[in-house]
């Protein structure tokens, strides 16, 4: 198993470019989750998902959007970017039963946006 | 949603025992605790988790009390590798609590000196 795979693994943007994160897992977890992670900080939610055609927004969720037509794919868009989301963005993944308390992250995308 | 609270740093030095401590007073009974380990430039990785007393893994311990308001993680032996970022996560779990919003507290930064 790969686990959650992240691409790109680095992107710059200028401001008002639109662009997708893309996130796979191969473990047919339900949930996946987007966080952000800016310097120095903690990891805040922005949208997650429990299963395929079903999205939610988190604490942070404006400017992004989100949808999950798979059970294996969670892109999250950004369609006008900001300096403000210059961030490190993780996709995180879990079991919905079972050992389901478990989350398993990518390794993130490094965003800059200019 | 239990809202968890721990110290922002922590300094140890290699070969000590290292305990960090998670506030979560509001936890609820279907709640269950799980701790993660970041490295710089990484995503998160899950260490261990528990319901309440005492979980021990290969990596850590987990002390809980009874009353569950707060838990401790407990690194034994700690070396200049273990130099991090700790977080503790409330997970709600079964009926009702299954929910998707998992929310990050800022964590904690271990610095392990020589």
């Amino acid at each position: 198993n790969a686990g959650v795979t992240q691409t790109p693994k680095f992107q710059v943007l200028k401001t008002g470019q639109s662009m997708t994160l893309q996130c796979a897992q191969d473990m047919n977890h339900e949930y996946m989750s987007w966080y952000r992670q800016d310097p120095g900080m903690g990891l805040r939610l922005i949208h997650y998902s429990v299963g395929a055609g079903i999205t939610d927004q988190g604490e942070v969720p404006n400017g992004y959007n989100v949808s999950r037509s798979t059970t294996e794919d969670f892109p999250l868009r950004l369609l006008s970017a900001a300096p403000s989301q210059t961030s490190v963005y993780f996709c995180a993944s879990r079991e919905t039963d079972g050992n389901g308390k478990k989350l398993f992250f990518g390794s993130g995308t490094q965003l800059s946006v200019l | 949603l239990a809202k968890t609270t721990q110290p922002i740093s922590m300094d140890s030095y290699e070969g000590q025992e290292v305990n960090i401590t998670c506030s979560h007073n509001n936890i609820a009974t279907n709640d269950y605790i799980t701790w993660y380990q970041q490295f710089p430039s990484q995503g998160p990785r899950f260490i261990i988790q528990g319901y309440k007393t005492k979980v021990t893994n290969e990596v850590a311990s987990l002390f809980i009390p009874a009353d569950r308001k707060s838990s401790t993680l407990s690194l034994p032996r700690v070396s200049l590798s273990d130099t991090a970022v700790y977080y503790c996560l409330v997970v709600p779990w079964g009926g009702s609590g299954n929910t998707g919003k998992l929310i990050f507290g800022q964590g904690t930064t271990l610095q392990v000196k020589p």
